[in-house]
């Protein structure tokens, strides 16, 4: 079965530049979430979209944004990269149509940003 | 503050024993429960889920037990293999569809 793609796999980037994830939800999947992870963290909440509109809102900082496009792939762009932005990003991915609903989410492997 | 708990960072278990892993929340507004494993450099992949309205959940070797009034969870593997060493997530969330909020994680190691 198709899963949740990212790219790129790993990023390294330095301190002030920019980057952008992306992700793929699985096919039929109308909701993306992003998530950050931390060394040794759990993976922590960021933004969320469900049918090309932010659905819900965490702790992401003010120089990252992201939005979902109309084939429903999403982008997270962060600017201003800080060392403490270092950690895997992960994107999930749920169905909210009622034929094809689920509560589970599931997630793609990750993108390892490093800024240095 | 640490809506959801996972005390034990690591657990380790012997090859074909039960493997019980604990999770506690103090969000009562949460009404979705679910079990992650994850592989180093590897996104967390979904296990196993259990709704507030029902107190057990079972999907071959895994079985999750939700305590609503003590606001615990637990997930049981049974019996558990080596290839079951790995973290594992508790997640839940408010309303189904929304934001899941992870516990810290549970290293478990299964020994031949």
């Amino acid at each position: 079965a198709a899963g949740v793609i990212q790219s790129p796999r790993h990023l390294i980037k330095e301190k002030r530049e920019t980057a952008t994830l992306k992700c793929y939800p699985i096919p039929r999947h109308d909701t993306v979430y992003w998530y950050q992870q931390g060394p040794g963290q759990d993976p922590q909440f960021l933004i969320s979209f469900y049918e090309k509109m932010q659905s819900d809102k965490g702790s992401i900082p003010d120089r990252f944004s992201a939005q979902q496009f109309s084939d429903y792939h999403s982008e997270l762009n962060m600017s201003s990269l800080e060392l403490g932005d270092s950690a895997l990003y992960f994107c999930a991915s749920s169905s909210r149509q009622r034929a094809t609903f689920s509560y589970e989410q599931y997630f793609g492997p990750g993108t390892r940003l490093t800024v240095t | 503050d640490q809506q959801v708990k996972q005390n034990s960072p690591s657990l380790s278990v012997q090859e074909g024993r039960i493997s019980i892993l604990n999770c506690d929340y103090t969000n009562s507004m949460f009404d979705y429960f679910l079990w992650y494993k994850k592989y180093p450099a590897e996104g967390p992949t979904f296990l196993i889920s259990i709704s507030s309205i029902k107190d057990k959940n079972e999907d071959g070797r895994f079985t999750v037990f939700l305590n609503k009034s003590a606001k615990h969870l637990s997930l049981h593997i049974v019996p558990s293999q080596p290839g079951d060493s790995a973290v594992y997530f508790c997640a839940a969330s408010q309303g189904g569809s929304e934001k899941l909020v992870f516990g810290k994680g549970t290293k478990l190691t299964v020994n031949p």
